[in-house]
C-alpha cells in the first residue's frame, strides 16, 4: 500500500528566503506525482504535475524534482513572500490503480514579513 | 484545465440530519473522486464515482452513509447521512483532467452540532 511523508510538518521563515519542502512515497510505481496548495478552510490548487518519465517541473518561483527510483520528490520555493503562507501537499497516482491520490500529510509554510 | 463548482461551500448541520454536495465540472470527465479532510489531517478517498455504475467505496466507508449519484459526465453529488460530529470535515470532489492532472473543487466545509 502506497504511504506519502512529508516532512516538515511546518516550517516558519522570514519572508526573501528559499526553501524546499521534502516528499517521500513508499512504492516507485507511480504514474505521476502533483504539488497542491490548500489555504485554510479551503480546496486544493495544483501548483505542478510532474509525470513519472519527468525529473522535474518548473512553474515561477517554485521547481519540483522528482526522484522516482529513491521515491523523493522536493517543491522547492525561491524568494518566499508572505502570500506563499499555506499547506502545501504531494500526492501520488500509483500504477495500475484507478487514478486515485495519496496524499502527505502536508507542510504548513508561514512567511513572516 | 478543468473547473469544479461544488456547492455548498460550507453548511452547520444538526445531528441525524443529512446534507447532500453537489459538484458540476465544466467538462465531461470518467471518473470524479470523493475526498474527506478531518480536522488538521490530510486528504483520505472516500470512493471513486464512475457515471453508469455503482461508486466504489474505499475500506471504510460505507454506501448507506455516504451515498453518491453520477446521473452525467459532470456530475455527481455525495449525501453524509445521519451525520453525527465525528463527521464534521471538509469533503472535497475530484476530477483528473486528461487522466493525469488533478483538479477539486472549493471543498464543502461541514459542521455538526
Amino acid at each position: 500500500k502506497q504511504e506519502v511523508t512529508q516532512i516538515p510538518a511546518a516550517l516558519s521563515v522570514p519572508e526573501g528566503e528559499n526553501l524546499v519542502l521534502n516528499c517521500s512515497f513508499t512504492d516507485s510505481a507511480i504514474y505521476n506525482l502533483q504539488w497542491f496548495r490548500q489555504d485554510p478552510g479551503k480546496g486544493l490548487t495544483s501548483l505542478l504535475l510532474i509525470q513519472s518519465s519527468q525529473r522535474e517541473q518548473t512553474s515561477g518561483r517554485l521547481n519540483a524534482s522528482l526522484d522516482k527510483s529513491s521515491g523523493r520528490s522536493t517543491l522547492y520555493i525561491a524568494a518566499s513572500q508572505p502570500g506563499d503562507s499555506a499547506t502545501y501537499l504531494c500526492a501520488v497516482i500509483s500504477s495500475g490503480s484507478a487514478r486515485q491520490l495519496t496524499f502527505g500529510s502536508g507542510t504548513q509554510l508561514t512567511v513572516l514579513p | 484545465s478543468a473547473v469544479i463548482s461544488q456547492k455548498p461551500s460550507r453548511d452547520i448541520c444538526q445531528r441525524g440530519t443529512s446534507l447532500t454536495i453537489q459538484c458540476q465540472v465544466d467538462s465531461q470527465v470518467t471518473m470524479m473522486f470523493w475526498y474527506r479532510q478531518q480536522p488538521g489531517q490530510s486528504l483520505t478517498l472516500i470512493a471513486t464515482a464512475n457515471q453508469g455504475s455503482e461508486a466504489t467505496y474505499e475500506s471504510g466507508f460505507v454506501i448507506d452513509k455516504f451515498p453518491i449519484s453520477r446521473p452525467n459526465l459532470t456530475f455527481s453529488t455525495l449525501t453524509v447521512s445521519n451525520m453525527s460530529p465525528e463527521d464534521s470535515s471538509i469533503y472535497l470532489c475530484s476530477v483528473n483532467w486528461g487522466n493525469t492532472e488533478a483538479f477539486f473543487g472549493q471543498g464543502t466545509r461541514l459542521t455538526v452540532v
